[in-house]
């Protein structure tokens, strides 16, 4: 089935650094999500992004993040600077329209902030 | 608050045997509740899909039991196999809303 996928796996940054994780999302998607999952927590919505813009984004979604996808290349998140509360598992996924159904989701991006 | 519960947090069965795995929901407003399932390693993938128009939505093996008056609703798994040995998430959304709230997961596990 359709793929996205993400890069790196795992990032492990010191405290105040700046971390870019990157999404390669399936190639006629228009909409594209982050979320963030605790260890042992549920997913919890981060932001989503349309044609350029965020469109919705949650509590969680700090001023430090940010989110770009310049030329339809990777979806990014951006935070900076990093804070120990921001180590979680980061999944990004898309979908083909402005209902659609189905998420697809890669595989994550461990970030652990020391 | 936690819009979506599921319970229990693991469970074990016995191939062959039917897991049931609960969700419950305090957004009487939510109208669409996918279950995602999760193999180590891997991101979420849809597996099946019920709205709250219907009590009940079957495919193969898996099949959502929905109850709107109580905000409830389970998967069972019939005939377990160890390949469904998975994490399975229960999501609710609004139709058209660009959102969707999982729960924390439940781990299956399936004894050969």
């Amino acid at each position: 089935g359709p793929k996205v996928l993400q890069i790196p796996s795992h990032q492990i940054i010191d405290m105040g650094q700046m971390v870019t994780l990157n999404c390669d999302p399936v190639s006629n998607h228009l909409y594209f999500y982050w979320y963030k999952q605790i260890l042992g927590q549920q997913m919890e919505f981060l932001v989503n992004f349309y044609n350029g813009k965020v469109m919705e984004k949650s509590k969680l979604f700090k001023d430090q993040f940010s989110v770009e996808r310049p030329d339809g290349s990777y979806f990014t998140l951006k935070i900076q600077p990093t804070a120990l509360e921001d180590s979680a598992v980061y999944f990004c996924a898309s979908s083909l329209g402005q209902a659609a159904e189905t998420l697809y989701f890669g595989s994550g991006t461990r970030l652990t902030v020391l | 608050q936690q819009q979506v519960r599921q319970s229990p947090q693991s469970l074990t069965v016995w191939e062959g045997e039917t897991a049931i795995l609960n969700c419950s929901y305090e957004n009487s407003a939510f109208d669409y509740f996918p279950w995602y399932q999760q193999f180590p390693g891997e991101g979420p993938a849809l597996l099946i899909a019920i709205r709250s128009v219907s009590d009940k939505k079957e495919d193969g093996r898996f099949t959502i039991f929905f109850n709107k008056r109580e905000k409830k609703l389970s998967l069972h798994i019939t005939d377990s196999q160890p390949g469904d040995s998975a994490t399975y998430f229960c999501a609710a959304s609004f139709t058209g809303y660009q959102n969707f709230y999982f729960g924390k997961g439940t781990s299956l596990t399936v004894i050969p």
